[in-house]
């Protein structure tokens, strides 16, 4: 069965401090993938995804993910944290069986950021 | 002009109740769901439907049943509200297949 690990509950980063928060997948066939993001109190938003193609995908708000095939990783990235990226990120992969398809998430990280 | 949204956004009721919560979106994607999202911010798919048929039941309790008037709309009753049923319930749609899930604001039910 398909299944998503986010090894970190909680990380702490300083603003303007690069950030890698990390994903690893298991899933048969090909996976997609996504990354979602909860703000306090609001439903998901779609950061990036990655679907085929190139493996390091932008997505918004200054984030990247690179996708391992290698590593089953789909870890994400963002060069410069933002106070306002303080929130709670999930990592999500989209798996299809004979048409059941839906989203299997981790357990997400929560992101604290620091002045 | 909200692609997927849901009504209420808070639901505050005593164990035994019945309540229903209300999704839609205008996006005019074929496939609907629902997530619950626990207190430990656990996220797990309960439904979905593609226009309008039930697809995936994920053994979530017979007091819980989902009813899709159209495929623009999908609505979740529960029966018999439970203590443990107190959680964040998502809807979201798609395109179908493992195209991307939209999400709406949530629904925050309380169960006293």
């Amino acid at each position: 069965a398909q299944s998503v690990t986010q090894p970190d509950i909680h990380i702490t980063v300083s603003e303007g401090a690069s950030l890698e928060l990390r994903c690893n997948y298991s899933y048969g066939a090909t996976p997609y993938l996504f990354w979602y993001v909860q703000s306090p109190g609001q439903g998901l938003q779609l950061l990036l995804k990655y679907f085929s193609g190139d493996t390091l995908v932008q997505g918004i708000k200054g984030f990247e993910a690179e996708f391992k095939r290698s590593q089953s990783s789909f870890n994400l990235r963002k060069p410069s944290v933002h106070w306002s990226d303080a929130a709670e990120y999930f990592c999500a992969v989209a798996t299809s069986n004979f048409g059941n398809e839906k989203l299997t998430f981790g357990t997400g990280t929560r992101l604290t950021i620091i002045p | 002009d909200t692609a997927v949204s849901q009504t209420p956004k808070y639901l505050v009721t005593q164990m035994g109740n019945d309540k229903s919560i209300k999704c839609e979106q205008n996006l005019g994607h074929d496939t609907m769901y629902w997530y619950k999202q626990d207190s430990k911010k656990f996220l797990k798919i309960m439904f979905s439907y593609n226009n309008k048929e039930l697809i995936i039941n994920e053994t979530v309790p017979n007091r819980f049943s989902p009813k899709s008037p159209d495929k623009a709309h999908l609505n979740l009753h529960i029966n018999s509200l439970e203590l443990g049923d107190s959680a964040v319930y998502f809807c979201a749609s798609s395109r179908g297949g493992q195209e991307t899930q939209y999400f709406g604001p949530g629904t925050r039910l309380l169960v006293l």
